[in-house]
């Protein structure tokens, strides 16, 4: 019944690599988001969509992009992950009037 | 000063004592707050909701000091399944862009 579903769970990448982190949902929640959360410390928002519409936060590094081909799906994209990127990144998502976020079981990322 | 901030703790609770702990905002304009609990490596999970002074949901009240910015939260009658870090949530934005603390860790012995 999970409703905001990330794959995979666990992810290991070489530096320098490539990678997709992948999130859907089946609550027609309008806004999804993308969190990195580093051990012992605040979830961090990379960026959101509110519909269709983008919104990077200042801070989110260029090399962190994403995409939403569809209401259901979001991606994030790690274009040359460094060492420091190795986090949990959480996928959220809310409807229009916020009553909280749903989140999924997040993804660990690991860079070897 | 940041946004949010939490005593990280931990706090080390004996079974069926009761628990207190605060969290503190720098925005004013904050209107509604969160309390998310974390378990070690999983998601954050929605615990409480806070639309006015407060609100309470069994074992767990929730209090709201706007004059002092801040909100607490407390745990009755811990149970071992109440170990867990607590996240603290205002909502700063209108449609609902959500700015964690970084948590207090709470854990329940026997």
């Amino acid at each position: 019944d999970a409703m905001v579903i990330q794959n995979p769970r666990y992810q290991v990448t070489q530096f320098g690599k490539p990678v997709t982190l992948s999130c859907s949902q089946t609550l027609n929640h309008n806004v999804m988001y993308w969190y990195q959360q580093k051990s012992s410390q605040a979830p961090k928002l990379l960026f959101h969509y509110y519909d269709k519409d983008f919104n990077n936060e200042a801070d989110t590094p260029d090399n962190f992009q994403s995409r939403r081909p569809n209401t259901s799906f979001c991606f994030l994209d790690i274009r040359s992950p460094g060492l420091g990127d190795a986090a949990m990144y959480l996928c959220a998502t809310s409807r229009e009037t916020l009553s909280g976020y749903t989140f999924g079981s997040g993804t660990r990322l690991t860079v070897v | 000063r940041k946004e949010v901030e939490q005593d990280p703790g931990p706090f080390n609770v004996p079974e069926g004592a009761t628990v207190a702990f605060n969290c503190t905002y720098s925005n004013s304009a904050s209107q509604s707050f969160f309390w998310y609990r974390q378990d070690c490596r999983k998601e954050p999970k929605l615990l409480m909701s806070v639309y006015s002074s407060g609100n309470e949901d069994g074992r767990f009240t929730a209090q709201l000091n706007r004059a002092s910015q801040y909100i607490s939260l407390l745990i009755r009658d811990s149970k071992l399944s109440d170990s867990a870090t607590y996240l603290c949530v205002p909502l700063t934005d209108s449609w609902g862009k959500l700015q964690f603390g970084a948590g207090t860790q709470v854990v329940v012995t026997p």
